[in-house]
């Protein structure tokens, strides 16, 4: 158990509709990233938070949107959904932003789009 | 931009034998990280072992040892005495820190290593 909590583990939603994935960091960590992994792009990087704050941006449509909140959980919003964005939705976690050496992922979330 | 190669789509290898997975990367970069990743059938992403850029000895991790090779660009991953449990996918990742900040893992495709018996 890497102490990064996802949920929920499995969604099944409709095209053109938006869910949100929820992200607890392990106890400690102040930053949060979030990365999507399908079966065409592999493990792409979408966003980081740090504290609250966002920190680095990567592959993420203008469709997403993500959050981190006080308590340091944070959501991953994606809508208007399309057949390809199904595919599993990692949260990972870290104590700082910018350096160390432990990102520890969550088990995941799988997003399935019908 | 960086970039992870891994060149071994699959790899089968008998229990108990020693295992090296490759790795090279690709960055102008002079701090960066290089992290191993091993994912189940099941999904989840589990952190092996960790190499920074700047570190003068290669990292060890229970059975796993990363062969760090600054100068060919290379951190390829070691697994002693190979257990059936070791079936899975393995990824490469890097991370590259600049300018008091860090983007996020850039990953290779992986590689799925199966240990039969």
């Amino acid at each position: 158990d890497s102490g990064v909590t996802q949920t929920p583990k499995h969604l099944i939603t409709a095209t053109g509709q938006r869910v949100t994935l929820r992200c607890s960091p392990r106890s400690g960590d102040l930053s949060v990233y979030w990365y999507q992994q399908s079966l065409d792009q592999g493990l792409q990087f979408l966003i980081q938070y740090y504290n609250g704050e966002e920190r680095a941006k990567g592959n993420i449509l203008e469709r997403f949107s993500a959050q981190q909140f006080p308590d340091l959980h944070s959501e991953l919003n994606l809508s208007s959904l399309e057949l390809g964005d199904s595919a599993l939705y990692f949260c990972a976690s870290s104590q700082t932003a910018n350096s160390g050496n432990t990102i520890y992922f969550g088990e995941g979330s799988w997003l399935t789009v019908v | 931009a960086q970039k992870i190669t891994q060149t071994q789509p699959g790899m089968f290898v008998q229990e108990k034998e020693a295992v090296t997975l490759d790795c090279t990367y690709d960055t102008s970069d002079p701090s960066y990280g290089l992290f191993w990743y091993k994912q189940p059938s099941s999904g989840e992403m589990i952190f092996l072992i960790y190499q920074g850029s700047y570190d003068q000895q290669n990292a060890t991790e229970g059975r796993y040892s990363l062969n760090f090779q600054k100068a060919r660009k290379s951190a390829n991953l070691v697994i002693s005495a190979s257990q059936l449990g070791d079936s899975a996918m393995y990824f490469c990742a890097m991370r590259v820190y600049s300018g008091g900040g860090a983007d996020g893992l850039t990953f290779g495709k992986g590689t799925h290593l199966i240990i039969q018996p």
